[in-house]
């Protein structure tokens, strides 16, 4: 069982451009969340989704960010006119709504896409 | 709105020696999760533990055991016989039952002395 992957693993971009991120789930999770962590705090919730369903979107998620889960399997993460403030580590995560017990709603994580934004 | 607050922004601990990092979150949610991840210098968050709220017997995991006090609101994670690849950032997380996302504190980054 492989974990939750995430591609690249660094990016720098200059401002204005888009980039774009990708996450894999742990197979036959379900949800999948996407965090934004800035150095030296704690994680902060962008957006999850259910199967291919987005079902909440963070107020931190401007209209520049957008996220997609087309086939209920990989997702992307897109952000458009990069800005300095975007620089962080985006993290995925994912979870399975309670096909095992034990871990269900647990949600593990990838190793992250630092972002860098000259 | 949920919150979590993590008092001690650093600790440091010998090695072999048991170490408690505090957490206190406030919700008026009845049924939810708590947890506490772990993640290591430039590497990935990774769960240490969890607790269920409608549990009343603290989680234990090896060496990592918590104190859940669920009127008080609080969640302490116990380290004991520290090694030094304990050495990490420390995250106390919050999550609703039902697939809901995680909030988190601002973590205690603890260093283990050899």
């Amino acid at each position: 069982d492989t974990g939750v992957s995430q591609d690249p693993r660094h990016k720098i971009t200059k401002r204005g451009q888009n980039v774009t991120f990708r996450c894999d789930p742990i197979s036959e999770h379900n949800r999948l969340y996407w965090y934004r962590q800035t150095l030296g705090q704690g994680p902060e919730f962008l957006t999850y989704f259910q199967n291919e369903a987005q079902l909440e979107k963070s107020r931190l998620l401007s209209d520049r960010f957008s996220a997609e889960r087309p086939k209920g399997s990989f997702s992307t993460l897109e952000i458009q006119r990069t800005e300095q403030g975007d620089s962080a580590m985006y993290l995925c995560a994912s979870s399975d709504s309670g096909t095992h017990w034990v871990t269900r709603e647990t949600q593990y994580f990838g190793p992250g896409t630092r972002l860098l934004v000259l | 709105a949920q919150t979590v607050t993590q008092s001690q922004p650093e600790m440091s601990v010998q090695e072999a020696e048991t170490v408690t990092l505090s957490c206190t979150y406030d919700t008026s949610e009845n049924n939810y999760y708590l947890f506490w991840y772990k993640q290591p210098p430039s590497r990935q968050m990774i769960l240490v533990i969890r607790q269920e709220a409608y549990k009343q017997q603290n989680a234990t995991e090896n060496r990592f055991s918590v104190n859940f006090q669920k009127a008080a609101k609080s969640f302490s994670l116990k380290i004991s016989d520290s090694q030094l690849g304990d050495t990490a950032m420390y995250f106390c997380a919050f999550m609703k039952i039902g697939g809901d996302k995680l909030t988190f504190g601002t973590g205690t980054r603890l260093a283990v002395r050899p």
